[in-house]
C-alpha cells in the first residue's frame, strides 16, 4: 500500500519553514526520505526507525510516530537548495533485505 | 566518483526492440535493487539481488523483463520487444547490510527510456 505524502507541493520564500507528511494505513518498520532534483537521482536523506533510532543529514529533522503510522520531515531556515520533489519511502520486508514503497511525493519549490 | 552508475542515461528505441540497461553498484554493495519511476510518481520496486542470487521480483515485472546479476557485481535489466508503456526512468540502488536493523539505498541516475 502506498503512503500519502502531503502537501503534494509547497512554494516557499528562501529562510521560511516547511513540512512534509507521510502516511501509511499499514504499521511501518521505518521511514526513509528522500529528495529528488529534476533529472537526477533520489539522495537520500533520512532514515527513521521504530524505537526512535535515526539516521542522516544533520540539518533536515523529522519526526516518526509509529502508532500513527506517520512521519514528518521538517525542513527549517529553508534555502533554494532545498527545491526538489521530496519522497518517502516505507519499508516492506523481504528475505534478508527490504524493499521501499515510495508515495507520489512532494514538491517543494523555494523562491529567493 | 564512488557512486552508483548507470548506463546509458537516455535510450530511445522503437516499439518491438529489445533493450538492455546496466547498473554499476557502489563497490562491496553485495545488494542491488531495480525501481521503474513514471512522471509525477515515486519510485516503483522491480526486483531485487543480494550478492548473484534473486530473491524478490515485482509482478510490475512481466515475461518480458529479465534481470541479472553474475558474479555479483553488474547488474543488467533487459526489456524484449518494448511497448510505449514501458516508457519510464529505470533507477538502480545499491546498499549493503550494516550493523543496525535496515540499511540505507542509494540510488544512481537512472535510465530514462522513450519507446516510440
Amino acid at each position: 500500500q502506498q503512503p500519502v505524502q502531503s502537501p503534494q507541493a509547497v512554494i516557499l520564500r528562501e529562510g521560511e519553514d516547511a513540512v512534509i507528511n507521510c502516511s501509511s494505513s499499514k504499521a511501518l518498520y521505518s521511514v526513509h526520505w528522500y529528495r529528488q532534483k529534476h533529472g537526477e537521482a533520489p539522495v537520500f536523506l533520512m532514515i527513521l526507525l521504530k524505537g526512535g533510532e535515526q539516521k542522516g543529514h544533520e540539518k533536515i529533522s523529522a519526526s516518526f510516530n509509529e502508532k500513527k503510522q506517520q512521519s514528518s520531515l521538517y525542513l527549517t531556515a529553508s534555502q533554494l537548495s532545498y527545491s526538489g520533489t521530496y519522497f518517502c519511502g516505507t519499508e516492506v520486508r523481504m528475505d534478508s533485505s527490504y524493499k521501499l514503497i515510495f508515495g507520489s511525493g512532494t514538491r517543494l519549490l523555494v523562491r529567493p | 566518483d564512488t557512486g552508483v552508475s548507470q548506463d546509458p542515461r537516455h535510450k530511445i528505441t522503437k516499439r518491438g526492440q529489445n533493450v538492455t540497461f546496466r547498473c554499476d553498484p557502489i563497490s562491496e554493495h553485495n545488494r542491488l535493487y531495480w525501481y521503474r519511476q513514471t512522471l509525477g510518481q515515486g519510485p516503483e520496486f522491480l526486483t531485487y539481488f543480494q550478492n548473484e542470487a534473486q530473491l524478490e521480483k515485482s509482478r510490475l515485472l512481466s515475461d518480458r523483463f529479465s534481470a541479472e546479476r553474475p558474479k555479483g557485481s553488474f547488474s543488467t535489466l533487459e526489456i524484449q520487444r518494448t511497448e510505449q508503456g514501458d516508457s519510464a526512468m529505470y533507477l538502480c540502488a545499491s546498499s549493503f547490510p550494516g550493523t543496525g536493523s535496515t540499511d540505507t539505498q542509494y540510488f544512481g541516475p537512472g535510465t530514462r527510456l522513450t519507446v516510440l
